[in-house]
């Protein structure tokens, strides 16, 4: 079945830096690709979900690339600042399920 | 807005006790899911369900079963807790189509003595 691996598990930066998060998947029949953000003590949220074959994608403050080629997607926050530290999950759904598979989760740290 | 909620938000329970979690959405969606989280591993699926009295099996069924009585409500039970099952249980609900979104409930964290 599916696999997802994202990197890196743990993430330091200083504020006003960039930060990258990185997942590959295994199946080619992946069709639509998610990040989740995820406060300390708190739920997941979704940040954005991106669908088509190579896509960025620009929310406030970060970019999601997709390249379906390569089964990789990540996400980039631009100018990172304390209010961004949080653990991220990406997540993969395929054609015909309504299963999503995660990454294991990157917990950012962003000081001042 | 989406609403998903949970209940009890924090729990203990004993080894071989029968634990009951559940949750309860206002979306009006057909699929509910229930996951653990532990270090390391993300989230875990572990039952979902399509719909009013359907049940499937995830990825780590063992050890736990569902329960679906109506599209609002979804139960996860734990017949003989064990401590290996001590963890943060977060249902979710989607629409019925493979691109939708889940929206996530408040977690429950569950510690098996």
């Amino acid at each position: 079945g599916e696999q997802v691996e994202q990197r890196p598990p743990h993430l330091s930066v200083r504020e006003g830096d960039s930060a990258v998060i990185t997942c590959t998947y295994t199946d080619p029949n992946s069709y639509y690709f998610f990040w989740y953000k995820q406060e300390p003590g708190a739920s997941l949220q979704l940040l954005m979900k991106v669908f088509s074959s190579t896509e960025i994608n620009e929310g406030q403050g970060f970019t999601v690339l997709l390249n379906k080629k390569d089964k990789r997607l990540s996400l980039n926050l631009t100018a990172a600042h304390p209010g961004d530290s949080a653990a991220y999950f990406c997540a993969v759904s395929q054609g015909g399920s309504a299963k999503l598979i995660f990454g294991e989760g990157t917990k950012l740290t962003v000081s001042s | 807005e989406a609403a998903v909620t949970q209940s009890p938000r924090n729990k203990v329970a004993v080894t071989g006790g029968k634990v009951t979690l559940s949750c309860n959405q206002t979306n009006n969606h057909n699929n509910m899911y229930w996951y653990r989280q532990d270090t390391g591993h993300g989230l875990r699926l572990i039952h979902y369900s399509y719909g009013a009295g359907s049940t499937e099996k995830g990825d780590i069924p063992d050890g736990y079963k569902a329960s679906r009585p109506s599209q609002e409500n979804f139960s996860l039970i734990l017949e003989l807790a064990t401590p290996s099952q001590t963890s943060v249980y977060f249902c979710a609900s989607g629409d019925a189509c493979f691109y939708a979104e889940q929206f996530f409930g408040p977690g429950t964290r569950l510690t098996v003595l």
